[in-house]
């Protein structure tokens, strides 16, 4: 069964908007990864965040991970129509012995 | 470095038919990972291998083999094609225990009639 669940499903904004994403997970982590889709290809890694850290920047992205409520949140600041694609947030559950488990994704849309 | 390279890109396979999906990296990884992407389902992991030597089920094994053939290359079998595996797959590897970032493959879209 999947662990994570993002929210929303999809989500559309206006180029230069920041776009909020949401990843909650059910189990306790080692960490909490976020990765991009474009479309027909394969995933790429954006960020990392340990279970002991409650920020983390990378450029433009932004992720938060609250431990107590089992959430992470992934900001993109100043949006680009070049960041539209899916994104899926993927947990290393503790004990999972090498594996992550990977949420639905959700379709983001940047209008230019 | 090519990183994670699978083949073929595209298959269609009629019902009972076997193929065998390959995938190599050049990361040195130890760990690989095969996965299918359905509409709506996110990634599902198949199987996996942590370190050379070593397969493990994943969520939705069944229908498929796995062989971790050496460090490099980590392929997936199926054995009598099914529609239900009408799906994109996807290779991934990583240093599991150095660093936890999963690279992945192009994908191969097999289609099974």
């Amino acid at each position: 069964s999947q662990q994570g669940e993002e929210d929303p499903q999809a989500l559309s904004i206006q180029e230069g908007e920041n776009a909020t994403m949401n990843c909650s997970y059910k189990t306790s982590i080692n960490n909490l990864q976020w990765y991009r889709q474009n479309s027909g290809r394969g995933l790429v890694h954006l960020i990392l965040i340990r279970s002991n850290e409650r920020e983390k920047h990378s450029g433009r992205l932004r992720v938060t991970l609250d431990t107590s409520k089992k959430s992470s949140s992934l900001l993109i600041t100043a949006s680009r129509a070049a960041d539209t694609a899916s994104y899926f947030c993927a947990t290393d559950r503790t004990g999972a012995n090498s594996k992550l488990t990977f949420g639905k994704g959700i379709t983001l849309s940047v209008r230019p | 470095n090519a990183g994670v390279t699978q083949t073929p890109k595209f298959q269609v396979l009629k019902t009972g038919q076997s193929m065998t999906l390959q995938c190599a990296q050049d990361m040195n990884h130890n760990s690989m990972y095969w996965y299918r992407q359905d509409p709506g389902m996110g990634l599902r992991l198949i199987y996996y291998s942590a370190s050379e030597g070593t397969t493990d089920k994943g969520e939705v094994p069944n229908g498929y083999n796995v062989s971790r053939l050496n460090k490099r290359e980590f392929s997936l079998r199926l054995e009598s094609a099914a529609p239900s595996q009408t799906s994109v797959y996807f290779c991934a590897s990583t240093s599991w225990g150095s660093s936890y970032e999963q690279y992945f493959g192009p994908g191969t879209r097999l289609t099974v009639t």
